[in-house]
């Protein structure tokens, strides 16, 4: 596709359920990245992919967030346990290369996770 | 650590009127990357405008212009003669060190533009 993609754009979830949350980057697209944000604040980075090498996963807030991108292209972010305070919009974003050049993100549209 | 903040939390103005809104950021490091993004009531982030560290040239397109200015930290965002259609949260952001990293977002400026 011409953008990046994400799914579910919704998802409601009971508190203990696990969640998969899909993003498809922009074809090409080496770098991958996931953010979190809550209402009314900006987003909050979360993991940095560089094709298949998680490079960075500084933001991740527990050991119950869980990402991955094997083949270097679609990437998972997976939530275990949830908890009310895991609602939020989850936002993923790809840029065209790892250096400073072309590191405009483009982001897909979100998936807003609710927790009951 | 790298801070933004973006102490406008909501700005009003009538259509056709200029509005700035405000950015400043803090860094340690001497290379990084400044942005501003556009958030539409459907929600998905806009990128509108990249700037590196060494280049401190305003830059103008169309009804859009920045002003970065190192000695203040600052990187505003006019809008020239807004419109309707302005109507948006935006966003400041950082990257440090070569670019590659996650940004850091400031907390963003709701812009309403009254007809």
């Amino acid at each position: 596709g011409a953008g990046v993609s994400q799914s579910p754009r919704y998802k409601v979830a009971k508190r203990g359920q696990d969640v998969a949350l899909r993003c498809d980057p922009i074809s090409g697209h080496v770098s991958l990245f996931w953010y979190q944000q809550a209402l009314g604040q900006g987003p909050e980075f979360l993991t940095y992919f560089q094709n298949e090498a998680q490079l960075d996963k500084s933001g991740l807030p527990s050991d119950r967030f869980f990402a991955e991108r094997p083949e270097g292209s679609v990437s998972t972010l997976k939530i275990q346990r949830t908890q009310q305070e895991d609602s939020a919009v989850y936002l993923c974003a790809s840029s065209l290369a790892a250096g400073s050049y072309y590191n405009e993100q483009f982001f897909g549209p979100g998936t807003r996770l609710t927790v009951l | 650590a790298q801070k933004v903040t973006q102490a406008q939390t909501e700005i009003s103005v009538v259509e056709k009127e200029d509005v700035t809104l405000d950015c400043v950021y803090e860094t340690r490091d001497t290379t990084y990357y400044l942005f501003w993004y556009k958030q539409p009531p459907s929600g998905e982030l806009v990128f509108l405008i990249r700037r590196n560290s060494f280049d401190e040239q305003n830059e103008i397109s169309g009804r859009y212009s920045w002003n970065f200015q190192k000695s203040t930290s600052s990187f505003n965002f006019t809008i020239t003669a807004s419109q309707v259609v302005d109507s948006a949260v935006y966003f400041c952001a950082l990257s440090e060190g070569g670019g590659a990293d996650g940004l850091t977002f400031g907390k963003g400026t709701h812009l309403i533009i009254q007809p």
